[in-house]
């Protein structure tokens, strides 16, 4: 059964700091991975989409790397901003299945 | 990419009432997929609705409590049935917005039970 963890769970950084966000999934086979986030009730914004056969993905600030054999993706925030603050979901689908499994979020705060 | 409305975007309801969220996409997809995030957790799988035949549940989820409708291709409902404090949560449904886009979501249906 494919489990999916974040870390840290929560992380309160300075305006302009680098970030790494993990997740680790327990079941190589994965189909995708997609990087979320999530303002304090509301729905989802897609962030990045990583296919098995990528290993990394950019949009601007952020970059996300995927490395199957390990059961590892990170995604990098550069030079952080307040607007960055929200919780960040990362999920995968396995290969054969159509269904994400999400992680457990990291919540970030970035200080102005 | 496709692009969800989903509502109502929150609602307060009294115990052993039933609620009912809507989806309608912009475009035809085969699969929606519904999800309940509990306050503080992540998002966990409720079912997959099919365009003409039973939505799948997952396992903790019974058609009863969570009945879903699927009509065409562009639109679904999720029925929270009977609710209880419990059901207090955010609701969304997805749909696979195209391998290059991956999934995409709703902007979620907060409820709460009182």
């Amino acid at each position: 059964k494919q489990e999916v963890t974040q870390i840290p769970a929560a992380l309160s950084v300075p305006e302009g700091e680098n970030l790494v966000l993990n997740c680790s999934f327990t079941d190589s086979a994965i189909y995708n991975l997609q990087w979320f986030r999530q303002d304090p009730g509301k729905g989802l914004t897609s962030l990045l989409l990583i296919q098995s056969s990528q290993r990394e993905q950019t949009s601007g600030r952020l970059n996300a790397s995927l490395d199957k054999s390990s059961g590892r993706s990170t995604l990098y925030i550069a030079a952080s901003q307040p607007g960055d603050s929200a919780t960040y979901l990362c999920a995968v689908t396995t290969s054969g299945t159509y269904k994400y499994i999400f992680g457990t979020g990291t919540r970030l705060k970035v200080l102005a | 990419s496709a692009v969800i409305s989903q509502k109502p975007s929150r609602d307060i309801c009294q115990r052993g009432t039933s609620l009912t969220i809507q989806c309608q996409v912009d475009s035809q997809v085969t699969m929606m997929f519904w999800y309940r995030q509990q306050p503080g957790q992540s998002l966990t799988l409720i079912a997959t609705a099919n365009q003409g035949s039973e939505a799948t549940y997952e396992s903790g989820f019974v058609i009863d409590k969570f009945p879903i409708s699927r009509p065409n291709l562009t639109f679904s409902t999720l029925t929270v049935s009977n609710m209880s404090p419990e059901d207090s949560s955010i609701y969304l449904c997805s749909v696979e917005a195209g391998s290059y886009y991956g999934y995409t979501f709703g902007s979620g249906t907060r409820l709460t039970v009182v």
